[in-house]
């Protein structure tokens, strides 16, 4: 079984100040670990990703991640929030064996920006 | 090249028209899939091809035909599709399953 819950439907935070959007997840296996961010009418852009490396994973604009096994979280920071991150962020967990992954979203999180 | 390219980027079609959304990627992936997105929500998956074989196919209605001509493209037919089919469909392409590349989507509205 496999699950990501994202805890904030949305989020906003004043220009130039930190940013913390919240990812917990469950699996029965060694899962991956992704965050995307969607802009309107957008695809989908890989942010990070973690693999069973590095528990500090380093991405994209300046955001991070850090894999909490014992709590078994995913946060995404930035410590300055610009007004381009103003998007949609999905936290994404894949795990599997063999031949097969399931790919699981989270349900979002809005990110406002205000200057 | 790191790009999942689909076209077109909007498409308006009638409830009896037939049209094909497209996508190609040239990054060598195993991996090829549909992805249907509303408005406000994560995207849902419709379909998985590995290898250019059907894998996954979550019980999509018949009006929607995927196809995969080669390991590069993949193609989704649409017919007689419903006002409620109106979206925003994805493509992604993975080289083991598990990081998916997305493009950057067709809106597609039905009237």
């Amino acid at each position: 079984a496999q699950s990501v819950t994202q805890l904030d439907s949305h989020v906003s935070v004043s220009e130039g100040t930190p940013v913390l959007l919240r990812c917990n997840y469950s699996s029965s296996y060694s899962p991956s670990l992704f965050w995307y961010v969607q802009h309107p009418n957008k695809g989908l852009q890989l942010l990070l990703k973690y693999t069973s490396a590095a528990t500090l994973v380093k991405g994209i604009n300046g955001f991070e991640a850090e894999f909490k096994k014992s709590e078994t979280s995913f946060h995404l920071t930035k410590p300055s929030a610009h007004m381009s991150d103003a998007a949609e962020y999905f936290c994404v967990v894949s795990g599997g064996f063999g031949g097969y992954q399931k790919v699981t979203f989270g349900t979002g999180t809005k990110l406002q920006v205000i200057p | 090249d790191t790009e999942v390219t689909q076209t077109p980027k909007h498409l308006v079609m009638g409830m009896t028209n037939k049209k094909s959304l497209k996508c190609e990627q040239h990054m060598g992936h195993r991996a090829m899939y549909w992805y249907k997105q509303k408005a406000k929500k994560p995207p849902e998956l419709m379909f998985v091809y590995s290898y250019e074989k059907l894998s996954i196919n979550e019980s999509v209605p018949s009006r929607f035909s995927p196809e995969c001509p080669n390991s590069s493209l993949l193609n989704l037919h649409l017919h007689a599709l419903q006002p409620e089919d109106s979206a925003l469909y994805l493509c992604a392409s993975s080289r083991d399953l598990t990081l998916l590349f997305f493009g950057s989507g067709t809106q597609l509205s039905v009237l």
